[in-house]
């Protein structure tokens, strides 16, 4: 199957920085990805839907301020997290598709703690 | 908003068995259901899908039904072997939404050998 690479894998950080995650498909070109939050023995989340070239589509309840998506290419897309704080502590995880109805890939996810 | 029930959250089962898991859409226009397993620690695999024309599917162990009518669609696992031990999810996704994926909460699946 395709590959999506995301990284870091895991980062620590301190309270009021931000951290940038990357999510990569590497053998496809990816028009959408989707970024996704999901807490210990839970769901995962839909974050946001980011689209290339285009501003990114969050669902709701979502800070689009706090959550920074740029989608620079077909096969890049990034996730800020901006002035994190504790409770933004949790696992992201990414997916790209080709197309829908195709087969969603998914990163290998980042844990991300805010200290 | 779109909306996916899934149950139940834990099962567990005698290897051999079969594992039913049950999931319910909120989304009449939903029309694409895929089924991921996660093991711990690690991403989300697809393990079969459903298009909304079909009714059945199926793949070795696993089959996925689908009832349009009720909106509710179901993982059937045969034979259950207990490195089929993890956490399963269903989605529903409609096409006019660039194809996002709605997960519902997940399942626990323990095979006991």
């Amino acid at each position: 199957g395709a590959v999506v690479s995301q990284h870091p894998s895991w980062v620590i950080c301190k309270s009021g920085t931000s951290v940038k995650i990357e999510c990569r498909s590497l053998d496809f070109q990816a028009t959408t990805m989707f970024w996704y939050r999901q807490f210990p023995k839970q769901s995962l989340m839909l974050m946001a839907t980011s689209n290339e070239g285009s501003k990114a589509t969050y669902e709701q309840g979502v800070e689009k301020d706090k959550f920074l998506i740029n989608h620079a290419s077909l096969t890049l897309s990034t996730l800020t997290v901006t002035s994190a704080h504790p409770e933004d502590s949790s696992f992201y995880i990414c997916s790209a598709r080709t197309g829908w109805g195709t087969e969603a890939f998914f990163g290998q996810g980042t844990r991300l703690t805010v200290v | 908003g779109e909306n996916v029930e899934q149950h139940p959250s834990t099962l567990s089962v005698q290897e051999g068995d079969s594992a039913v898991i049950k999931c319910t859409y909120s989304d009449s226009a939903s029309n694409y259901f895929p089924w991921y397993k996660q093991e711990l620690g690690k991403r989300p695999q697809l393990i079969i899908d459903i298009r909304s024309n079909v009714g059945e599917k199926k793949d070795q162990r696993i089959a996925v039904t689908l009832n349009k009518t009720a909106k509710h669609f179901s993982l059937h696992i045969t034979e259950t072997q207990p490195e089929d031990s993890a956490v399963y999810f269903c989605a529903a996704s409609r096409y006019n939404q660039g194809g996002k994926l709605i997960f519902g909460q997940g399942t626990e699946l323990s095979v006991k050998p």
